[in-house]
């Protein structure tokens, strides 16, 4: 079974700095994919950014993007020049690759982030 | 496009006491799931559907059912509420795309506490 793990369940940052949040999984799959949700207090789920496992490449969003390290089975998500409105529950996700469902995603507990002005 | 639509928005059973949680979607999804979302856990798989007509169980279904007579909608039965259903619901459905990612587009969420 997949878990994931995030270590921080609260976080906070200035307006117009850098943050890191961190989110390490489990898995002995090869293809699979990793997101990241964002969860305003609307209680709305927002797909922040997304990757491959097969992609080397960091996927990037504008102010937000990730470092993978698929060895170290880690996944954080960057987000610079923080905004008030980035203020909100972060999740990170896994799924595997061709899954029978398409909907069966694994979540950590979520990390906390104040962006403070 | 709607999305994915959830009603009701809140909900206060008494122990024992059975209701339906809606979800529709509207994009002609296949795949449409239920999470329930509680605190320090993040979001757990209930009950999951791969078409019309075929459901199957995820991580936590006990207590729960679920059915797929249209691809539109994907209700959530509590035969018999429990304090330990009060939760967030969230239904979320997505495509199959084998060239792409596979993004679950989510409802506003269903808040359901039980007495």
């Amino acid at each position: 079974a997949q878990t994931v793990t995030q270590s921080q369940p609260e976080m906070s940052v200035q307006e117009a700095e850098t943050v890191t949040l961190s989110c390490t999984y489990d898995t002995s799959e090869n293809n699979y994919y990793l997101f990241w949700y964002k969860q305003p207090p609307s209680r709305q789920m927002i797909l922040v950014i997304r990757q491959e496992a097969y992609k080397q490449q960091n996927a990037t969003e504008n102010r937000f993007s990730v470092n993978f390290q698929k060895a170290a089975k880690s996944f954080s998500l960057k987000i610079s020049d923080s905004q008030l409105g980035d203020t909100a529950m972060y999740f990170c996700a896994f799924m595997k690759l061709f899954s029978y469902n398409n909907n069966d995603m694994r979540f950590g507990a979520g990390t906390r982030l104040t962006v403070k002005p | 496009n709607a999305g994915v639509t959830q009603t009701p928005k809140f909900q206060v059973l008494k122990t024992g006491q059975s209701m339906t949680l809606q979800c529709a979607q509207d994009m002609n999804h296949e795949y449409m799931s239920w999470y329930r979302q509680d605190p320090g856990m993040g979001l757990r798989l209930i009950h999951y559907s791969v078409g019309a007509g075929i459901t199957d169980q995820g991580e936590v279904p006990n207590g729960y059912n679920v059915s797929r007579s249209t691809t539109e909608d994907f209700p959530l039965r509590l035969l018999s509420a429990a304090p330990s259903q009060t939760s967030v619901y969230f239904c979320a459905s997505s495509y199959s795309n084998p060239s792409g990612s596979n993004e679950q587009f989510f409802g506003p969420g269903t808040r359901l506490t039980v007495l």
